[in-house]
């Protein structure tokens, strides 16, 4: 029973190379979110989208774009990746945007590398 | 930003032992969330709490809203339960600019 789906579990891309992540949920959830975990950092919210075609940005949107065309599909983008955006990204979906009275789903993460 | 601080960073027991994992947070939540990462990334919610105690199996959360505090507790802990655990407060107010994480629990439990 696979609720919020990643399409890549590795992915290597080359410096300058324009990246796309995508995430897809089954939940009929409003919103969505890119996250990016690092080692002693934590996970830090990139961007997340509360509706078809919005967007807000989250503390460490520079670098990154996102495109929610359809409620289930939230897609991450680097637009030229860098060897700083070497990391493991986690897309998740929630009924709430603050995940109050309701919890995260998680995908099963994408581990990239910017070479 | 509001802080979520955890302890230890990280934590190596024998099988059987009984495990507290400690979360402290700086102002008003609105929400206290446990959750737990396996090796290979995907991350899992343990759970969801406001108040007082939740029980799941052999986990247990429990919140002290005073002190602006969260316990993980493992009864009988077990090999499979080596992962991350992570905390995340949602913050009165706060959207999803509001969650604010702790860096996790790196957890090992040896047979």
């Amino acid at each position: 029973d696979v609720k919020v789906t990643q399409s890549s579990r590795y992915l290597v891309k080359r410096t300058g190379e324009k990246v796309f992540l995508e995430c897809v949920q089954d939940m009929d959830h409003e919103n969505m979110f890119w996250y990016r975990q690092d080692p002693g950092l934590g996970l830090r919210l990139i961007y997340f989208s509360y509706d078809v075609k919005m967007k807000e940005k989250g503390d460490i949107p520079e670098g990154y774009s996102v495109s929610r065309e359809k409620k289930e599909r939230f897609s991450l983008i680097l637009e030229s990746a860098s060897t700083n955006q070497t990391s493991m990204y986690l897309c998740a979906s929630s009924l709430s945007t603050g995940w109050v009275n309701t919890e995260a789903f998680f995908g099963q993460g994408t581990r990239l590398t910017v070479v | 930003k509001n802080e979520v601080e955890q302890s230890p960073q990280n934590l190596t027991a024998q099988e059987g032992e009984f495990i507290t994992i400690n979360c402290s947070y700086s102002v008003g939540i609105s929400a206290l969330h446990w959750l737990q990462q396996h090796p290979g990334g995907g991350i899992v919610s343990l759970f969801m709490l406001s108040s007082g105690k939740k029980k799941h199996g052999r986990l247990i959360a429990t919140i002290n809203i005073q002190e602006k505090h969260s316990s993980l507790h493992i009864t009988a802990s077990h090999p499979r339960d080596s992962a991350v655990y992570i905390c995340a407060a949602t913050y009165s107010g706060g959207g999803a600019d509001g969650l604010t994480f702790g860096k996790g629990t790196h957890l090992i439990i040896q047979p």
